[in-house]
């Protein structure tokens, strides 16, 4: 089955600058990467997601990269704030009933 | 509010005692779905349903039992509750079956078994 490793565990930037996280999958057949935001004691939600017909997608502050190639997705957040200290969470899927989540990310953003 | 409401919260209990906690959609939904957010591992799916009547095994289901005899309801059974299926659980709902649907989650039970 598929198998989605997440890097790194834990990261922290200063206000303003950008974070990176990465994700490789194993599951050639994937074609759907979502990627998910949990704030302390929340729920996650969605953030942002790409298709595999799709090499890069963009919202805001927020861009997701997808080389189906190498089997790795990546998300970038540029400009940070202190709002974007949360888990994320990267997953990849051929169907629901397939999704399998990476480990998470802890983002700490400071002020 | 289109919403996934989850009860209770929190639940503190006992090996053995059996439990439910309750998951509910108010979006019409056909897909739900149940899993558990442990430290290190992720997300991982228990129990997933495509529709009324329909249900599966995900990639961690023993210990569990679901039903799905309404559409908006997907309950999460533990028979026989045991110090390993202490965790925080989240039931997820989808508008349909295709890959690309996102999935809308609720706010989670933490469950503690002593």
């Amino acid at each position: 089955g598929e198998n989605v490793e997440q890097h790194p565990s834990t990261l922290s930037v200063q206000e303003g600058d950008s974070a990176v996280i990465k994700c490789t999958y194993s599951d050639s057949a994937s074609n759907y990467f979502p990627w998910y935001k949990q704030e302390l004691g929340k729920r996650p939600q969605l953030i942002i997601d790409i298709r595999s017909n799709v090499g890069e997608k963009k919202d805001q502050r927020i861009a997701v990269t997808l080389n189906k190639t190498a089997k790795h997705f990546s998300l970038h957040i540029t400009e940070t704030q202190p709002e974007d200290s949360a888990v994320y969470f990267c997953a990849a899927s051929k169907g629901h009933n397939d999704m399998r989540f990476g480990a998470g990310t802890r983002l700490t953003v400071k002020p | 509010e289109a919403q996934v409401t989850q009860n209770p919260r929190y639940l503190i209990t006992v090996t053995g005692k059996k439990l439910t906690v309750t998951c509910s959609q108010n979006m019409n939904h056909e897909y739900m779905s149940w899993y558990r957010q442990d430290p290190g591992l992720g997300l991982r799916q228990i129990y997933y349903s495509m529709n009324v009547e329909v249900t599966d095994k995900g990639d961690v289901p023993e210990g569990y039992k679901v039903s799905r005899k309404e559409k908006r309801n997907f309950p999460l059974i533990l028979e026989s509750p045991s110090p390993n299926q202490t965790s925080l659980y989240f039931c997820a709902s989808s508008p349909g079956t295709g890959l690309y649907s996102p999935l809308h989650f609720g706010n989670g039970t933490r469950l503690t078994v002593t």
